[in-house]
């Protein structure tokens, strides 16, 4: 498997723009999670989805952001409109249900954005 | 609250040392604790995984060790190499899919 595969690696937009950024799991996965990392906050959970359902969004800063997950193997986060403290590497991480004591979050490449 | 700490914030260390990093957590109930590290420019990737009754685990060079009733974690480097510089992510799952994340620790290896 290839992994979970997140584009684009690299975006920069103007502020006001809007930004979507993609992600595809694991095959087989049915949780799939959208973290923010930034050097002053370190990793934070925005949303996960389980079995293609949100079921918790409580870290999604603002209604600017949203997130949806049309199909098992698919996501958006979507950015409207864009402002430059939304800059930051967005990843996107999946799991599988197997034992709940090896349950593990693979994680994509990242996005990293820069909102000018 | 669930909460994830770790120290140092970053360390710096001589190639060939050891060095120790810690993780406290007050997550619970409790699935497994693991210690993620991630290259500058990609996603973190596992390392390491314990379990409530699990004390230590190593992965070669790393040795994890894990005291539940402390809720304590150490993640141990021996013989440092340069490709060890990277960020140490301590992760603490909870039922029903729930990961809680430190800040990690920032670690350079120098020539």
């Amino acid at each position: 498997d290839a992994g979970v595969i997140q584009s684009p690696r690299h975006e920069v937009t103007e502020m006001g723009q809007e930004v979507t950024l993609r992600c595809k799991p694991i095959s087989g996965h049915n949780s799939l999670f959208w973290y923010r990392q930034t050097m002053m906050r370190g990793l934070e959970l925005l949303i996960y989805f389980n079995n293609n359902v949100p079921i918790d969004d409580s870290g999604m800063p603002e209604d600017r952001f949203s997130a949806k997950m049309p199909n098992a193997s698919f996501s958006t986060l979507k950015i409207q409109p864009s402002e430059p403290r939304d800059s930051a590497v967005y990843f996107c991480a999946s799991s599988s249900p197997g034992a709940l004591m090896n349950t593990e979050a693979f994680f994509g490449q990242g996005t990293r954005l820069t909102v000018v | 609250k669930n909460q994830v700490e770790q120290s140092p914030q970053s360390l710096i260390i001589l190639e060939g040392k050891n060095c120790t990093l810690q993780c406290n957590y007050t997550v619970s109930p409790f699935s497994n604790l693991r210690w993620y590290k991630q290259d500058t420019g990609r996603g973190p990737v596992s390392l390491t995984i314990m379990t409530f009754s699990e004390n230590t685990k190593s992965n070669g060079r790393y040795t994890a060790t894990l005291d539940a009733d402390t809720k304590q974690s150490s993640l141990h480097i021996t013989a440092s190499q340069l490709s060890d510089s990277a960020s140490y992510i301590c992760v603490v799952s909870a039922p029903g899919n729930q990961f809680y994340f430190g800040t990690g620790t920032s670690l350079t290896v120098i020539p």
